[in-house]
């Protein structure tokens, strides 16, 4: 139980496109998503924190209207890298959370297996 | 402000050597979660352990034990008989409680370790 998926794993785009990166809990009802970037040999960042049915808090100097995050369901969240650019080409890795005890532990945070992003 | 130091950046070994990886943390929640997590080189994070602040215990869980030392702000991870698929980036995180607004895991830098043939 308590699977993450994240689609596509890999993607490969032109500079300028915008690209949509969905994360689905398929077992547990995520109230709470979180969105990482991790560039080459260095640890995760954060990007933002959503609950579901509301705006997205994002981290000091994530750009909101460049990384959109849509928390529309328990079970999806999206992120879309708009007019995306070489500098965006980075592992994007989505986790979610559930409020109930999962696992016989509350709030436990899963992990996607995470999307490359390569932009051209 | 909560924050995870790994200091070593990179550690490259021998195969069926033991290894330890260092964490220290800084936080001034008196209840808090410690995280290890593996990362392959697919990417995807695996979840290794959690550790509760009220919990000093060491766990072992086959080659792989966890030493927590709250007086040290610790919780070094160590492999016994070390092989070579345990080669990865190894990730300590640090999260307060979540009914008390802690949302976010907060994670040291890594180390890339490096199991040799």
């Amino acid at each position: 139980g308590a699977v993450v998926s994240q689609h596509p794993s890999r993607v490969i785009c032109k500079s300028g496109t915008s690209v949509k990166i969905e994360c689905r809990s398929l077992d547990f009802q995520a109230t709470t998503m979180f969105w990482y970037r991790q560039f080459p040999k260095q640890s995760l960042m954060l990007m933002a924190t959503s609950n579901e049915g509301s705006k997205a808090t994002y981290e000091q100097g994530v750009e909101k209207d460049k990384f959109l995050i849509n928390h529309a369901s328990l079970t999806l969240s999206t992120l879309t890298v708009t007019s995306a650019h070489p500098e965006d080409s980075s592992f994007y890795i989505c986790s979610a959370r559930g409020a109930l005890v999962l696992a016989g532990q509350p709030y436990e945070q899963y992990f996607g297996p995470g999307t490359r992003l390569t932009v051209t | 402000a909560q924050k995870v130091t790994q200091a070593q950046t990179e550690i490259s070994v021998v195969e069926k050597e033991d290894v330890t990886l260092d964490c220290v943390y800084e936080t001034r929640d008196t209840t808090y979660y410690l995280f290890w997590y593996k990362q392959p080189p697919s990417g995807e994070l695996v979840f290794l352990i959690r550790r509760n602040s009220f919990d000093e215990q060491n766990e072992i869980s086959g080659r792989y034990s966890w030493n927590f030392q709250k007086s040290t702000s610790s919780f070094n991870f160590t492999i016994t008989a070390s092989q070579v698929v345990d080669s990865a980036v190894y990730f300590c995180a640090l999260r307060g409680l979540v009914i008390q607004g802690a949302q976010k895991l907060v994670f040291g830098q890594g180390t890339r370790l490096t199991i040799n043939p």
